[in-house]
């Protein structure tokens, strides 16, 4: 399996400008979820879907992030309009839940700088 | 509602030694697991080693090794013969229904 892959790896924009970020999980998982880390606030979950349905967006910091998970092998997160302070890493992940280890894999990661 | 606690911000080790990572948790649910992550440099989030709560024996994977005391809510990860490879950032993280949620981590730097 080619592993959770994410796009873009790199996204440079101006404040102001709306911002998609692509996941597609690994085939089979059932859970997908989005994090985003900086320096100061470590790894924050800002949702999770189960069989495509989000199941807590708490984490979402405000109304300018939104998510959606379509079908099973893609997700986005959306961020309209940017901001400085939105300048992070933004992990997607995925797992199968069962009655094992659950173990959540990582994809590589996208680096968004907001200008 | 879940939390993690690593207490240690940064860690030094020599090359070949044995290195303790501290984790404590909190959760209500009665049935979780326990996780830690390495990141290195690069950036990638590997996974190491797996606990679950009901798991009789401390988990171990290679060099990693999980201490689980389950009355005192911690999931240390013993790390043995470090290696310079083993510099990196190391998270501790716990599942419970559908959700993970991670600790602040530790930066681990072995010296040569």
């Amino acid at each position: 399996d080619a592993g959770v892959i994410q796009s873009p790896r790199h996204e440079v924009t101006e404040m102001g400008q709306e911002v998609t970020l692509r996941c597609k999980p690994i085939s089979g998982h059932n859970s997908l979820f989005w994090y985003r880390q900086t320096m100061m606030r470590g790894l924050e979950l800002l949702i999770y879907f189960n069989n495509n349905v989000p199941i807590d967006d708490s984490g979402m910091p405000e109304d300018r992030f939104s998510a959606k998970m379509p079908n099973a092998s893609f997700s986005t997160l959306k961020i309209q309009p940017s901001e400085p302070r939105d300048s992070a890493v933004y992990f997607c992940a995925s797992t199968l839940f069962s009655s094992g280890a659950n173990v959540l894999t990582f994809g590589a990661g996208s680096r968004l700088t907001v200008l | 509602a879940q939390k993690i606690t690593q207490t240690q911000p940064g860690m030094f080790v020599q090359e070949k030694e044995a290195v303790t990572l501290d984790c404590t948790y909190d959760t209500s649910d009665p049935s979780y697991g326990l996780f830690w992550y390495k990141q290195p440099s690069s950036g990638e989030m590997i996974f190491l080693i797996y606990q679950g709560s009901y798991d009789q024996q401390n988990a171990t994977e290679g060099r990693y090794s999980l201490n689980f005391q389950k009355a005192r809510k911690s999931a240390n990860l013993v790390i043995s013969a470090s290696q310079l490879g083993d510099s990196a950032m190391y998270f501790c993280a716990t599942s419970g229904t559908y959700k993970y949620i991670f600790g602040t981590g530790t930066r681990l730097k072995v010296l040569a």
